[in-house]
């Protein structure tokens, strides 16, 4: 079955880095677009990034532009944010989310992983 | 960037009652509309994509309509375990936003 697992969440100074990591399992990673999503605390669901199937393709949030970076690693089924010059508005349950295969839809999510915290505090 | 405005914010309602949850959009998002379901503690489930098309494994008191800018989910039978949040999310020119939230409370 479908497996997504975060991990490098923490707790972090502001203007500090962290990567998280996404590891995948139970479908052929490489065939599909992945994402990143935030949900602040007592907030709702943010869109963070996207990277297509092969990764030569990736979009962002305004909010992140520019200091976040997602990548992924087809050969070990891995999924990465690289967050730099970090706020404490970037506070956060991070989850990674599989997209649905292209030839049945345009939008949606079908997978999600657990997710993983990031707090950004002095 | 497109906005999403979902309403009502709260919906109290009983077991069994029909929940009428609604996402207007600020321009036109053709069909490229989704609905989750959030839980505490747990990660969003998939509902509804492309505006109307129920995801695998979601029962059939769940169904999304509409396109352009409005858009409903309505659940025809509410049962215990569906009391929780509810987003609508879209995606125009790759990027994507979601709507604030309806969360539907127990009366």
């Amino acid at each position: 079955q479908v497996q997504l697992v975060e991990s490098g969440g923490g707790v972090v100074q502001p203007g500090r880095s962290l990567r998280l990591s996404c590891a995948a399992s139970g479908f052929p990673f490489s065939s599909y677009g992945m994402h990143w999503v935030r949900q602040a605390p007592g907030k709702g669901l943010e869109w963070v990034a996207i990277i297509w199937f092969d990764g030569s393709n990736k979009y962002y949030a305004d909010s992140v532009k520019g200091r976040f970076t997602i990548s992924r690693d087809n050969s070990k089924n891995t999924l990465y944010l690289q967050m730099n010059s970090l706020r404490a508005e970037d506070t956060a349950v991070y989850y990674c989310a599989k997209d649905l295969p292209n030839i049945v839809a345009t939008i949606g999510f079908d997978h999600w992983g657990q997710g993983t915290q990031v707090t950004v505090s002095s | 960037e497109i906005v999403l405005t979902q309403s009502p914010a709260t919906l109290a309602l009983s077991p069994g009652e029909r929940a009428t949850l609604s996402c207007r959009a600020s321009q036109s998002v053709g069909s490229d509309l989704a609905w989750y379901q959030h839980k505490p503690g747990l990660a969003p489930r998939l509902l509804i994509y492309d505006a109307s098309n129920r995801a695998t494994g979601i029962p059939a008191r769940f169904s999304g309509s509409g396109s352009g800018t409005d858009f409903t989910l309505t659940i025809s039978s509410l049962e215990p375990g569906d009391f929780a949040v509810y987003y609508c999310q879209q995606r125009f020119n790759w990027l994507f936003t979601f709507g604030p939230g309806t969360k539907v409370d127990i009366k």
